[in-house]
Order: structure tokens, then sequence, then C-alpha cells
């Protein structure tokens, strides 16, 4: 069964940082393409971040470029998101999204970990 | 990176069909046959219910179904129950390399 665990997160101030993690089991991890997507209080779903199989192709929303930093680790199979020079913006769950191997949508997704960033 | 236009909320009573909109550009919805659609009850992570804009998962009810023309997807959910009250987001790949997701749609059986 596939299973991702995110972790991570909770309450920083602005100009903070936060890493998220995302444990990854129940598949080949280091066969997929893998997300973060986040989601505002009362709002709608917003992509962050992806990241090739082997970390060699990292693509970024614009509002987080910079900033953000997606990573992964293989032998641990997880999923990494170093977020910097936090906003109150930055406010959202972060979800970890499994992209299918060679498609364009994101076919498991994790519970969510939240992220409030407020002084 | 403008999101999709979606209506907020639609509605229809047990039985009945609904179809949810989903608009973009040449550059997202328009120029792939990439888009995705969602669905998320209240606290719940979202579950892919169609992809590659017709296509269903495994394991999804044939009640639901997409389709594209120009720069519009739709969503049709058929024979609605009360278990498909919920949040629908559509997404599309870009041009970018990336993704944009719908603002959602907040869908009331009546």
């Amino acid at each position: 069964e596939v299973q991702l665990v995110e972790s991570g997160g909770g309450l920083v101030q602005p100009g903070g940082s936060l890493r998220l993690s995302c444990a990854a089991s129940g598949f080949t991890f280091s066969s997929y393409w893998m997300s973060w997507v986040r989601q505002a209080p009362g709002k709608g779903l917003e992509w962050v971040a992806n990241i090739k199989q082997d970390g060699s192709e990292k693509y970024y929303v614009d509002s987080v470029k910079g900033r953000f930093t997606i990573s992964r680790d293989n032998a641990k199979n997880s999923l990494y998101l170093q977020m910097n020079s936090l906003r109150a913006e930055d406010t959202a769950v972060y979800y970890c999204a499994r992209k299918g191997i060679a498609a364009r949508h994101f076919d498991y997704w994790g519970q969510g970990t939240l992220v409030t960033v407020s002084s | 990176q403008s999101a999709l236009t979606q209506p907020a909320s639609v509605s229809g009573s047990p039985g009945q069909s609904i179809t949810i909109s989903c608009t973009g550009t040449s550059s997202d919805v328009g120029g792939y046959n990439y888009v995705s659609w969602y669905q998320q009850h209240p606290g719940k992570a979202p579950k892919l219910m169609i992809y590659d804009v017709s296509k269903r998962p495994s394991g999804v009810s044939n009640r639901f179904s997409g389709s594209k023309s120009g720069n519009t997807a739709s969503l049709t959910i058929s024979g609605l129950q009360a278990e498909d009250e919920a949040d629908y987001y559509c997404s599309s790949y870009t041009s970018s390399s990336t993704w944009v997701f719908g603002g959602g749609t907040k869908l009331t059986v009546l």
C-alpha cells in the first residue's frame, strides 16, 4: 500500500525557516517524480515544487523561487522541502504527492502537515 | 501562473447530473491533454478522480467523467450521491513544466 507521511510542520515567525519531510513507503520511491502541493486555510490547492527521480531537475512556483528548496534522499525514501524567509502567505497545509510514472497528474497524496507563519 | 477558473459552487439533487467547468489558457488546459480532477472531503487529502482529461483511475466510479473543448475542461458527475458532496479541483500541466490548479468548486448534494 502506497503511503506518504509528512512531518515537520509547526508555528514559525515571519522570516524564519522550516524543513518539511515526507516519508514514502509501499512503492519504489526512486522511480517517481515527487511534488509538494499546499493549501492555505479555506483556500484552494497550489502546486509548489517537484523533483525528478534522481534530483537532477527541480521546478518551483514563482512565489517560492529563491526561498524554498525541494530535495530527496532515495536511500531513505524521503522527500524534503526546505523553506526559508517564510511569509504569512506561506501559511498552509503542505501535502506531499506522487506524480504517476510518465504521467502529468498526482496519483497519491499524504495527509499533509500544517505550517503557520505568524508572530 | 494564474489559477484555472472554476465556479465557486454547484449543487444538485440525488440522482441528478452536474457539470463543473475549468477554464484555462492555451498554455495549460488548451495546450495539453493533461487535465486532472481531484475530490477533497473536509479535512482530508485530495483524491485523484480523473486524469488525462477523461481517464478514470482504478476504483473510481464510472459516474465520474471528464471532457475538454479548447481551453475549458469539464467534470461531470451523474447519478449524484450524498457521498459526492465535496470540493473538486481541476489541474493542468503547463508549458513551463509546472502545474496549475483551479480555485475549487464546492459541490452540494441537496
